[in-house]
Formats: structure tokens, sequence, C-alpha cells
């Protein structure tokens, strides 16, 4: 059945360390978002693609990297250089277009804990 | 840069009842879309309902409607016949539109209202 789908569902990690999230979708949807969410806050976008090969730095890039090998897929790296990695990211697609297409959906995210 | 203010921190509504999320934004953009999204205990956002700045008709998905007023920049979410699986956390989200229609792709989001439905 088609979705978004994030592994793993719980990452921890010791400071000092980089981390891969990943994010799978099977929608055939051209773009792909990484979100933030901190308790009591909205999301943030980190960043985004609109096409393979292709992304965009969101409000909040800095300390994170991505990839867009293939249309499904869209990992986030959070680097030692974050500063307060402990969250909850979310990943979503949509596709390109226009009158609802460009909607986003969300897969079910990822608890991120700093040790 | 756009904003989205949810003022309403946490609400509660009785099963059955009418309750009605708060939710204004600014921008200088003229077209755009806006978006009502649920956060339920598990943490899945789900699409609520969706609204162009273009129509001036309200959107309506079953028992969820809004009230989009471009002048006051204002779009509120009226829930009916509330049910306890409404119980969630909701937040208003802005994204803005190029002149041809397609859309910037990012999101702006508001911090949330937590909306407790009792039975």
């Amino acid at each position: 059945d088609g979705g978004i789908t994030q592994s793993p569902k719980y990452l921890f990690r010791k400071e000092g360390q980089n981390v891969t999230l990943s994010c799978e979708q099977n929608l055939n949807h051209d773009a792909m978002y990484w979100y933030r969410q901190d308790p009591g806050q909205g999301l943030r976008l980190i960043y985004y693609s609109q096409i393979v090969n292709d992304f965009q730095k969101g409000d909040i890039a800095e300390g994170y990297s991505v990839s867009r090998e293939k249309k499904e897929s869209f990992p986030l790296t959070v680097t030692s250089a974050q500063k307060n990695p402990t969250a909850f990211y979310l990943c979503a697609s949509s596709m390109a277009g226009t009158g609802g297409t460009d909607t986003q959906y969300f897969g079910p995210g990822t608890r991120l804990t700093v040790l | 840069a756009q904003t989205v203010t949810q003022s309403q921190p946490e609400m509660s509504v009785q099963e059955a009842e009418t309750v009605t999320l708060s939710c204004t934004y600014d921008t200088s953009e003229n077209n755009y879309y806006l978006f009502w999204y649920k956060q339920p205990p598990s943490r899945q956002m789900i699409l609520v309902i969706r609204q162009e700045a273009y129509k001036q008709q309200n959107a309506t998905e079953n028992r969820f409607s809004v009230n989009f007023q471009k002048a006051a920049k204002s779009f509120s979410l009226k829930i009916s016949d509330s049910q306890l699986g409404d119980t969630a956390m909701y937040f208003c989200a802005f994204m803005m539109v190029r002149a041809g229609g397609t859309s910037y792709g990012k999101l702006t989001f508001g911090q949330g209202t937590i909306l407790t439905v009792h039975p």
C-alpha cells in the first residue's frame, strides 16, 4: 500500500556522532521535505527537494545535510555541528503541481534523542 | 517573511458540541494556500482541510469547515459534532504560491492548539 515511511521510529545518538534518518515514499511524489518539531512549537522546515539531485535549505538548515539521489528517497543526516538535535523529525512529500496536488502528506516521524 | 499565529494554546469541548480554533497570519502576498493539520497522540500529521486564497467560498470537509477572512488575514477552523477522536493538536499552516499557480512548497506553521474532547 502507498505511503511515506520513516525509520527508525526512535533513535539515540551520542554527542559528536552523525546520524541519518530515513524517509521513503511510494506515492510517486516529486517533492520531499524535512521538518523539525520541538515541544510546544510548530514544525520548522529544514530542507526540501522538488526534483531528484536538487534540494534547497529551509529555515533551520544549519547542522543538517540531505541528498536526493532517487525520487522515492530523501535521507536526512544530523551532523555533530547541530547544537541541539533532540527533537521529533517529520518527513513529507507532495506532487509539484497545482490545484491541490501540492498538498503535503507526512510520514509517522522519528524521535531523535541525544544522550 | 510569513508568520502564522494560533492564539489559543489549549481548548476543550464536550462531545457532540461545536468548537472553533483561531488562526491569523501575516503576509504581503496575494496568492497562497492555507491548511489545517491535525496531530493526534500518535504524532502522525493528518491533513484536515485546505483553502485557496483566491476562492471566496469557505472550504468544508464533513464536520470540518473554515471561516476564511482574507482582508482580516484570519483562518479559523470549526469542528461540528465533536468526537473523542478529534482530540489532537491542530496546526494552521500557510503556503505561498507563484504567479503561475505552482507553490514554492514551503509550509509555515503556527504553534498549534491542543484540543481535548470530553465525553
